[in-house]
């Protein structure tokens, strides 16, 4: 079972749609990570959050950590085909990162 | 910046073969890590390094060995390889703190026949 659960498990939706991912977890994280994987090439930072309870944009896309350190989301506003990728969570404690499954990404044009 | 760099890019392998996986960082990172994707599972971690002289393993270390050379290498070792093996390797690095992201390699795909 994932520490770290991911929903949706895919989401396909049309240019200029909005669209959610959740992160959720029954464990307590120090921080929470988010990463963009590409076909081929590893993950990438998108952004980390550290506060319970905090929210961080990033141009089109607006993350928040839930006010328990529990569990995570990431809205992206106004999609774009430049969007689509594998979205990944990752929950950090000592010294290891934990991932969700992760949630694949699809904006049609 | 080459970052982190992971050679081979892609392998087949008979069951019983062994192959070792390696990964070099030029970042002078503390910590480096190994991670298995497999499609539906996410990344998996297979083996961990904190720092120079440690390795403990992550959430699926059956049927692999590690070694930290130095700093900069940290080497995966199958030794017997199995179908359930079959697999996209990242290797990773940061400087150790536990809120630091992960530099992440291109990967090793590798099947095992």
């Amino acid at each position: 079972t994932q520490l770290l659960e991911q929903s949706p498990q895919f989401l396909s939706i049309q240019e200029g749609e909005n669209l959610t991912v959740y992160c959720n977890s029954s464990s307590v994280f120090s921080s929470l990570q988010w990463y963009r994987q590409e076909p081929g090439e590893g993950p990438v930072l998108l952004v980390t959050v550290v506060t319970g309870g905090e929210v961080k944009k990033l141009k089109r896309l607006t993350f928040q950590f839930g006010d328990a350190r529990k569990d995570s989301s990431l809205h992206i506003t106004a999609a774009q085909p430049g969007d689509t990728g594998l979205y990944l969570c990752a929950g950090a404690a000592d010294y290891k990162l934990s991932f969700g499954a992760g949630t694949t990404v699809t904006v049609r044009a | 910046n080459a970052g982190v760099t992971q050679t081979p890019k892609f392998q087949v392998l008979k069951t019983g073969q062994s192959m070792t996986l390696q990964c070099a960082q030029d970042m002078n990172h503390n910590s480096m890590y190994w991670y298995r994707q497999d499609p539906g599972m996410g990344l998996r971690l297979i083996y961990y390094s904190a720092s120079e002289g440690t390795t403990d393993k992550g959430e699926v270390p059956n049927g692999y060995n590690v070694s930290r050379l130095n700093k900069r290498e940290f080497s995966l070792r199958l030794e017997s390889a199995a179908p359930s093996q079959t697999s996209v390797y990242f290797c990773a690095s940061r400087t150790g703190d536990s809120n630091e992201k992960l530099f992440f390699g291109s990967g090793t795909q590798l099947s095992v026949l």
